[in-house]
């Protein structure tokens, strides 16, 4: 199975501040990564897929990008509602894997 | 737009079967463009694929789980069906149905709300 990691786990961020999460991915998968946003009591919904391209009615402030097997999730300029733990998932092979998470929460 | 929407019992016994049905409205199952699926989050928050039945008939399953799931689509009623059998406490946890789009394999592009369901006596 492809093991999917993410970092950091938490991070705390001021509203306007740029953020990164990252997802390695063993072995590589590709562009085949999705990423998801899920806010507490909430589906996960999703952000890019492709590694990065923007799904529909996503603000623009989100963005999706891959070195290596190592991709990153970008928010441009930290917004409140952005306050949810977000997920990496592979859709190169079976079965499909989901990175533990990111939780970032508005300082 | 199309919405998902899950529904079962939130309770089921140590070694019984588990089931959960999906409604879709707002749009048809009745198509090759999408592979109807399910995923389960356990309580520490772990996302856990289970598998999708697609309108053609195919069927792909976890392998971790395949020897315990039966997935089923009614076109009639714009469902689709998840049964787990032999379930135990590990096996509590929201479970999701969602839309795969597909990509290779294929990711999901809507969810439904979710439905927790809890394993035991």
């Amino acid at each position: 199975d492809v093991q999917l990691t993410q970092s950091p786990s938490f991070l705390s961020a001021s509203v306007g501040d740029r953020v990164t999460i990252t997802c390695r991915a063993s072995p590589g998968v590709n562009s085949y990564l999705a990423w998801y946003q899920q806010k507490p009591g909430k589906a996960p919904n999703l952000l890019i897929f492709g590694g990065s391209t923007l799904q529909n009615g996503v603000p623009s402030r989100f963005s999706g990008s891959k070195s290596g097997t190592e991709f990153t999730l970008t928010i441009s300029s930290l917004q409140p509602e952005d306050s949810a733990t977000y997920y990496c998932q592979q859709f190169n092979d079976y079965p499909l894997t989901f990175g533990p998470g990111t939780k970032v929460a508005i300082k | 737009q199309v919405q998902l929407q899950e529904s079962g019992p939130g309770l089921v016994k140590p070694s019984e079967t588990l089931s959960l049905t999906c409604t879709v409205s707002g749009g048809s199952i009745s198509t090759v463009a999408f592979y109807w699926s399910w995923v389960r989050q356990f309580p520490g928050k772990g996302l856990q694929w289970i598998g999708y039945i697609h309108y053609g008939g195919n069927t792909v399953y976890n392998p971790s789980l395949a020897n315990r799931i039966v997935t089923s689509l009614d076109v009639s009623k714009n469902q689709f069906s998840l049964k787990l059998r032999s379930v135990t406490a590990a096996d509590t946890a929201l479970y999701y149905c969602a839309r795969g789009r597909p990509m290779v394999t294929y990711y999901f592009d809507l969810w439904g709300p979710g439905a927790l369901v809890t394993v035991s006596s």
